[in-house]
């Protein structure tokens, strides 16, 4: 079975701080995804990364950055969190050209005070 | 106009009922078709995939419409564990990644 893991379940941050979010996945998966879902707004995709050190802009990257320094994680950074960044956060990861079975993490619902 | 389109519900219906769902996407070009599940408080599940041709498995049936642009979800005799949201998903062309939809809730009751 194909298991990708985050980080925190929960996290509590205050407006300012760096935050970093952590996926991991475990099937040597080439494509990587960080999403963040809001209620009306479904899915947005954030960043993505198709190979190590490459990433690729999503439809809302402002506020975002992103590492992928090996296969297996990807990181999504909030450089300054702010109030409008609390959200849940969901990554992804598919093997092949990105069109395959996204796999998903469990979520992290992130709180900026 | 929004990418994929998908009209949020509630569906609210009762066990043993036939429920469908309705998406449109706004590429023309986009190649590959699916449908997800999200249960509540948990991350999307892929349901399916959409072939042209229409393809079902077991209770759901998918049906894709190229030239209108629109793709459907049947569930027939729903059951109380079919309560969740569809998210309908198209994939980009020339990108690795896909769009989702917002979402369809369904209720299924006793």
């Amino acid at each position: 079975d194909v298991k990708v893991t985050q980080s925190s379940r929960y996290l509590v941050k205050r407006t300012g701080e760096k935050v970093f979010l952590e996926c991991v996945q475990d099937m040597d998966h080439e494509n990587m995804f960080w999403y963040r879902q809001d209620p009306g707004l479904g899915l947005r995709l954030i960043y993505f990364s198709y190979d190590v050190k490459m990433k690729e802009k999503g439809d809302i990257p402002e506020g975002y950055s992103v590492s992928r320094e090996k296969k297996e994680r990807f990181s999504l950074i909030l450089e300054s969190a702010s109030t409008n960044q609390t959200s849940m956060y969901l990554c992804a990861s598919t093997p092949g050209l990105g069109t395959d079975t996204q796999y998903f993490g469990p979520g992290t619902r992130l709180t900026v005070l | 106009r929004k990418e994929v389109e998908q009209d949020p519900g509630p569906f609210n219906v009762p066990e043993g009922a036939t429920v469908a769902f309705n998406c449109t996407y706004s590429n023309s070009a986009s190649q590959s078709f699916f449908w997800y599940r999200q249960d509540c408080r948990k991350e999307p599940k892929l349901l399916m995939s959409v072939y042209s041709s229409g393809n079902e498995d077991g209770r759901f049936t998918a049906q894709l419409n190229r030239a209108s642009q629109y793709i459907s979800l049947l569930i027939r005799d729903s059951k109380l564990s079919d309560s969740a949201t569809y998210l309908c998903v198209v994939n980009r062309p020339g990108r690795r990644a896909l769009t989702f939809g917002s979402g369809t809730r369904l209720q299924v009751q006793p």
